[in-house]
């Protein structure tokens, strides 16, 4: 599986746009980059996958570049309630039928 | 969406009693679940992989003993924490996969979690 790198933690305003960007240097031809929100004390939730380019979901956009080694995931007009762990997992496409290998994530603190 | 929940959301014991723990896949079948542990402000950690019909898989480090899995049916995954210590307190956190081919096929859908306190 392909390390994750990640900011450990962020903060934000209600209404601004948040990037929170990982970088997987080796990420394999094969991966995928699967992103998940976690709230306190509730399990993880998913919130978008993408291979390459760009991918949009009602949540959330996820910027891939041609290179692959980072992303990119974009939260546009966050509201306290976006305030959560944001984990960055990377691994092939059967990755939702394994167990998956949580990195620390970045805790995104969302200010009134 | 498919939807995994978990019974008790929170349960507090004495130090030396067993805690079980319950993990339902509501809506579809699950034949193999996951067990994660989480402390306090750290992410979460792999226990196990409980596969229907047959014994769970146990990560390194982890006491099969202790922490015991039984895999009842396609929708239920029960984690048993026997002989319970403080230093077992923690968030207990299960998975199932989304149906092969079908709708959420690459994702994991998550429990609520259970919050152990052994006193």
């Amino acid at each position: 599986l392909a390390k994750t790198t990640q900011p450990i933690s962020m903060d934000s305003y209600e209404g601004q746009e948040v990037n929170i960007t990982c970088s997987h240097n080796n990420i394999a031809t094969n991966d995928y980059i699967t992103w998940y929100q976690q709230f306190p004390s509730q399990g993880p939730r998913f919130i978008i996958q993408g291979y390459k380019t760009k991918v949009t979901n009602e949540v959330a956009s996820l910027f891939i570049p041609a290179d692959r080694k980072s992303s990119t995931l974009s939260l546009p007009r966050v509201s306290l309630s976006d305030t959560a762990v944001y984990y960055c997992l990377v691994g092939d496409d059967d990755t939702g039928r394994r167990a998956l290998t949580f990195g620390s994530g970045t805790r995104l603190q969302v200010q009134p | 969406g498919a939807v995994v929940s978990q019974h008790p959301s929170r349960v507090i014991c004495k130090s030396g009693t067993s805690v079980k723990i319950e993990c339902r896949s509501l809506d579809f079948q699950a034949t193999t679940m996951f067990w994660y542990r989480q402390f306090p402000k750290k992410s979460l950690m792999l226990m196990a992989t409980s596969n229907e019909g047959s014994k769970a898989t146990y990560e390194q480090g982890v006491e099969k003993d202790k922490f015991l899995i039984n895999h009842a049916s396609l929708t239920l995954s029960t984690l048993t924490v026997t002989s319970a210590h403080p230093e077992d307190s923690s968030f207990y956190i299960c998975s199932a996969p989304g149906l092969a081919g079908g709708i959420g096929d690459n994702e994991q859908f998550f429990g609520p979690g259970t919050r152990l306190t052994v006193l």
